[in-house]
């Protein structure tokens, strides 16, 4: 089955350094990889997502690339501010259509953003 | 859009008791709702996934007479643990996938509930 290795666990910057979060899968037939962001005590929200049909997205501070060739996909956050201090975890499923297929998780990252 | 509620917040209860918790989506239908649970510090663990109208399936080492799961309508599933242990305290979180034609990858979490079995 479907592994995803996230690095690093922990990661600290200063605020309006650049964050990126790097994620490794196994299963070559994942198309769909999202990034969660929790803060403590609450849900993961979703942040941004790509699909295996394109390499990158960005959404205003946040970006996502993906090497299918290699299996990994990343996490940008530029201009990093206090309030995105939170666990980051990335995740890994296959969809063809259908019935919603499971996610798996990343070990998470504990993003810590000095002011 | 895409709002998942869960009830209650956060249980405290005796051991060997039974706890039930909910997960509906609010503004969509789901056909698919997943249930995790989470200990402090640590990634999601996936426990089950509940398909509307038929069982729930379990991941490997989760005790499905433990953990029933009832997905009986598109909006509402419900985990419950029963004969608790101190062993199962943990932050349950369930998700949601709006149903569609297409592609339903999306998934929205719950605001999770907070068990504590003394």
């Amino acid at each position: 089955g479907e592994n995803v290795e996230q690095h690093p666990s922990t990661l600290s910057v200063q605020e309006g350094d650049s964050a990126v979060i790097k994620c490794t899968y196994s299963d070559s037939a994942s198309n769909y990889f999202p990034w969660y962001k929790q803060e403590l005590g609450k849900r993961p929200q979703l942040i941004i997502d790509i699909r295996s049909n394109v390499g990158e997205k960005k959404d205003q501070r946040i970006a996502v690339t993906l090497n299918k060739t290699a299996k990994h996909f990343s996490l940008h956050i530029t201009e990093t501010q206090p309030e995105d201090s939170a666990v980051y975890f990335c995740a890994a499923t296959m969809n063809y259509g259908g019935a919603t297929n499971k996610l798996i998780f990343g070990t998470g990252t504990l993003l810590a953003v000095q002011p | 859009g895409a709002v998942v509620s869960q009830h209650p917040s956060r249980v405290i209860c005796k051991s060997g008791t039974s706890v039930k918790i909910e997960c509906r989506s609010l503004d969509f239908q789901a056909t698919t709702m997943f249930w995790y649970r989470q200990f402090p510090k640590q990634s999601l663990m996936l426990m089950a996934t509940s398909n509307e109208g038929s069982k729930a399936t379990y991941e490997q080492g989760v005790e499905k007479d433990k953990f029933l799961i009832n997905h009986a309508s598109l909006t509402l599933s419900t985990l419950t643990v029963t004969s608790a242990h101190p062993e199962d305290s943990s932050f349950y979180i369930c998700s949601a996938s709006p149903r569609s034609g297409g592609a339903t990858d999306t998934q929205y979490f719950g605001p999770g509930t907070r068990l504590t079995v003394l």
